[in-house]
């Protein structure tokens, strides 16, 4: 397997536009996390679906972000408008089931900047 | 205050040290604990991982969990320049996610 897939690695915008960012979990994963990571705040969870059904989005920061994940094998996080304070790296995850130790699976993260 | 706490560093060490990284946290229902490791401008890869107090080795490595303080360790011994990555404990219950601490930047010079 290839693993889990982000696009875009990497994206500069400009404060106000849409950012659309998007996930190829593992084949047979059933859990899918968006974490976003920066310096001040290290890995902080996003928002967590299992079998396509979102559990957990207590971590979304505001209205501006929606995530979805429409079938098994693609998710998106986008955000609406954009603004500068958003900048920083998205990673998106996927596990198997809950059993331990559940190891997360992560992608290689999808860098933005928002200007 | 946040459920997994972890001092960022930096850490800066000489080749062939014994390296000991912290974190601390607040949740006592978190069965199961991780250290995860990162290097520049990749995603995080699972290094170690414990379901219980007491230590786990793994080569160089040795994860340490004390549940009675709530204190995760990381050990590593003979520090290679290979190691130089930044390392984040995580602490979770069944069917949850993952909670991470900031992570810690480790540099091993040659």
């Amino acid at each position: 397997d290839a693993g889990v897939i982000q696009s875009p690695r990497h994206e500069v915008t400009e404060m106000g536009q849409e950012v659309t960012l998007r996930c190829k979990p593992i084949s047979g994963h059933d859990y899918l996390f968006w974490y976003r990571q920066t310096m001040m705040r290290g890995l902080e969870l996003l928002i967590y679906f299992n079998n396509n059904v979102p559990i957990d989005d207590s971590g979304m920061p505001e209205d501006r972000f929606s995530a979805k994940m429409p079938n098994a094998s693609f998710s998106t996080l986008k955000i609406q408008p954009s603004e500068p304070r958003d900048s920083a790296v998205y990673f998106c995850a996927s596990r198997y089931g809950t059993g331990f130790p559940g190891e997360l699976f992560f992608g290689e993260g999808s860098r933005l900047t928002v200007l | 205050q946040k459920e997994v706490e972890q001092d960022p560093g930096p850490l800066s060490v000489p080749e062939g040290a014994i390296v000991s990284l912290n974190c601390t946290y607040s949740n006592s229902a978190f069965q199961y604990f991780m250290w995860y490791r990162q290097y520049s401008r990749k995603g995080p890869e699972l290094l170690m991982y414990t379901y219980s107090s007491g230590n786990k080795e793994d080569g160089r490595f040795t994860a340490q969990v004390d549940k009675s303080s709530k204190y995760i360790s990381l050990f590593i011994r003979d520090s290679q320049p290979s190691d130089s990555a930044t390392y984040l404990c995580a602490a979770g219950r069944e069917g949850t996610a993952l909670i991470f601490g900031k992570g810690t930047t480790l540099s091993v010079s040659s």
